[in-house]
């Protein structure tokens, strides 16, 4: 069982609200990673981070931020929620290559599915 | 960049029955390739992976199949049960291992 927790589980809001989705692991794994599936099933990398102060743009252009200010934590924000944001968010994080052992495996939070009405 | 495909988008079979899932890539230089399992309300887990030293590698009623020539892989799932629905995705690493890309899912049912 993978020790990465994401919050909340659920939820829904209204149209122009702030959020932030949260993501910690406990494995001290240096990267992380956030993924937007939607009901298509595909997952489309949206964030990730090599390590504590590092954040990149994935492959899915988004209008959400993350920060990376403790390698145990990966929190997403949008600013400005729309109905477009409706989307399910996995959080996950994985060893660098080379650290040896289950190198490079992601392992993935359960997810928040989020709905803007 | 890699890309990865996967087919069949959806696949249904009996129980008992085999289920074959089969990926391409197209970075010569990727040598990981993992496969994971979404349960629903759940993320992705590792279930079996293969690294390109290797032709095959085999757990349980799962089985992975690695043509680094052609640049495919299949996932192999034997007498299957209905506790093997699910979405399965494949991936691969690029970029000398600092990245992944995953394939686009494929919805396995078993029907009873």
């Amino acid at each position: 069982e993978a020790d990465i927790y994401q919050t909340p589980r659920y939820l829904v809001i209204g149209t122009g609200k702030k959020i932030t989705l949260e993501c910690s692991q406990t494995m001290g794994h240096d990267k992380m990673y956030w993924y937007q599936q939607d009901p298509g099933m595909e997952l489309h990398l949206i964030h990730y981070s090599y390590g504590v102060n590092s954040t990149e743009k994935g492959d899915l252009s988004s209008e959400s931020t993350v920060s990376r200010i403790r390698t145990e934590h990966f929190p997403l924000t949008l600013e400005s929620a729309r109905p477009s944001h409706t989307s399910q968010y996995l959080c996950a994080s994985s060893n660098s290559p080379g650290a040896g052992g289950l190198r490079g495996i992601q392992y993935f939070g359960a997810g928040t599915r989020l709905s803007v009405l | 960049g890699e890309n990865v495909e996967q087919h069949p988008s959806t696949l249904s079979v009996q129980e008992g029955d085999s289920a074959v899932i089969k990926c391409t890539y197209s970075d010569s230089a990727s040598n990981y390739f993992p496969w994971y399992k979404q349960e629903l309300g759940k993320g992705p887990q590792l279930i079996i992976d293969i690294r390109s030293n290797v032709g095959e590698k085999k757990d349980q009623r799962i089985a992975v199949t690695l043509n680094k020539t052609a640049k495919h892989f299949s996932l192999h799932i034997t007498e299957t049960q209905p506790e093997d629905s699910a979405v399965y995705f494949c991936a691969s690493n690029y970029n000398y291992g600092q990245n992944f890309v995953f394939g686009p899912g494929t919805r396995l049912s078993v029907l009873p």
